[in-house]
């Protein structure tokens, strides 16, 4: 079974709309929650990182957080096409700071 | 701030060659990391550093790969030999400690190519 789980995707969504991205995770003594954006031959970007349970806003990024259900989400409103890139979720173990990185999602943001 | 820094950005070699990989981490940056990421997968931690000292080395292939960070600030991962399934984006990255809620930031990488 896969540490973190994320839908490979691609997840295409209209200009303007919103982008709901997911990821599951199997540890349940997990502390902390990062996404990174990787654009295609880049590295990744650190855009989000959650450690409680709830709703985390930076600009058109919501990271929501639900550690009873091991899943965290991520939310880009007002959807553009300079977000068309892959999201890796990580995770960080109960403790120290080694993370585990799902899959990622392709997300493309059509015009 | 400079970001993490390594080199080279691409390498292509042989199968049984030898390859080494450079990092300097952001100023002040106590851990390092290396991962290894394979096309259309998600980055895997290879070894974590904490100064000059190993945290974790668990996931890394040590019949073939090593690192070293001597001093405590730049660090060096060693292929050798390289096999054709090591051909990956080999990334470092960095934090300011240990603790889960440190934030890692990571370098451009490296682009292993094994021919």
């Amino acid at each position: 079974q896969k540490e973190v789980e994320q839908n490979s995707g691609p997840l295409s969504v209209p200009e303007g709309a919103i982008a709901s991205l997911n990821c599951t995770y199997s540890d349940r003594g997990s502390q902390s929650f990062f996404w990174y954006r990787q654009y295609s031959g880049k590295s990744p970007e650190l855009i989000m990182s959650i450690y409680s349970n709830g709703d985390k806003e930076d600009g058109r990024f919501t990271a929501q957080l639900n550690k009873a259900s091991q899943y965290v989400s991520l939310l880009i409103r007002d959807s553009q096409p300079s977000d068309s890139a892959t999201y890796l979720c990580a995770v960080n173990p109960p403790a120290g700071n080694m993370l585990t990185f799902g899959g990622g999602t392709r997300l493309m943001v059509k015009p | 701030e400079a970001g993490v820094a390594q080199s080279p950005r691409y390498k292509i070699i042989e199968k049984r060659q030898s390859v080494a990989f450079w990092c300097n981490p952001i100023s002040g940056h106590a851990t390092l990391y290396w991962y290894q990421q394979i096309l259309g997968q998600g980055p895997k931690l290879l070894i974590q550093f904490q100064n000059n000292g190993v945290v974790d080395d668990s996931q890394l292939p040590k019949d073939r790969f090593s690192a070293e960070r001597l001093k405590g600030v730049d660090s060096t991962l060693k292929i050798q030999p390289a096999k054709l399934e090591d051909s990956a984006v080999y990334l470092c990255a960095s934090s300011f400690s240990l603790g889960s809620y440190n934030e890692q930031f990571f370098g451009p990488g490296t682009r292993l190519t094994v021919l």
